[in-house]
């Protein structure tokens, strides 16, 4: 079946420091793959996703390419900023069939100032 | 904003009552999801909806009923419920299967 396993949390930066989450996924066929966020008291936001090996895809600053060779799409910003600060978790979609979502147990990033 | 709208956003019951949480989107979405996320954990999936027919339910216990009335509306109907089933309540959309999700903030549901 189909997994998803990210990095044990939390992490915790200080602001203006560079983030990676790790994530790598296990999947029969060909997944997209996806970050979504997770502000407290509120429910999941898609951050960026990817369809494809090679793909990179990017949103505020934060960027993730899907490596097929190493089943990875890791997580990362150059520049972490206090309102950063919230879980994070990253997911896969098979294409064809099921086409649920699959959810790693997420990350709490934590960014002082 | 979020587009999916959840109510109510907090609901306290007891383990004999009969309630109901509701979720709407006016994005067109042809696929509705219900899930359930317990603290620090990711969510789990419940129930598809995909063309307003029922495609999977991952096994979750009769005492939650979906209902799909339209393509904009689904419904999770709650009886007799255990305080284990104490979690937040979560409602997506997507465009089609598969599609990215959009979730709304949740319902907070407590059984006492």
């Amino acid at each position: 079946g189909n997994s998803v396993t990210q990095m044990e949390g939390p992490v915790t930066l200080s602001e203006e420091a560079f983030l990676t989450i790790n994530c790598t996924y296990t999947a029969t066929g060909y997944p997209s793959l996806f970050w979504y966020v997770q502000y407290p008291g509120e429910g999941l936001q898609l951050l960026l996703k990817a369809t494809k090996a090679d793909d990179k895809g990017s949103n505020k600053g934060f960027e993730a390419t899907y490596r097929k060779e190493t089943t990875s799409f890791h997580l990362e910003k150059g520049s972490v900023q206090v309102s950063d600060s919230a879980v994070y978790f990253c997911a896969l979609s098979e294409n064809t069939g099921r086409r649920a979502l699959t959810f790693g147990s997420g990350t709490r990033l934590q960014v002082q100032p | 904003d979020t587009e999916v709208t959840q109510t109510p956003k907090h609901l306290v019951m007891g383990m004999t009552n009969k309630k109901s949480l509701k979720c709407e989107q006016h994005m067109g979405h042809r696929a509705m999801y219900w899930y359930k996320q317990k603290a620090k954990k990711p969510p789990e999936l419940m129930f598809v909806y995909s063309y307003e027919k029922l495609s999977i339910n991952e096994s979750v216990p009769s005492r939650f009923s979906p209902e799909c009335p339209n393509s904009s509306l689904l419904n999770l109907h709650l009886h007799a419920l255990q305080p284990e089933d104490s979690a937040l309540y979560l409602c997506a959309s997507s465009q089609e299967p598969g599609s990215p999700l959009h979730f709304g903030n949740g319902t907070r549901l407590t059984v006492t």
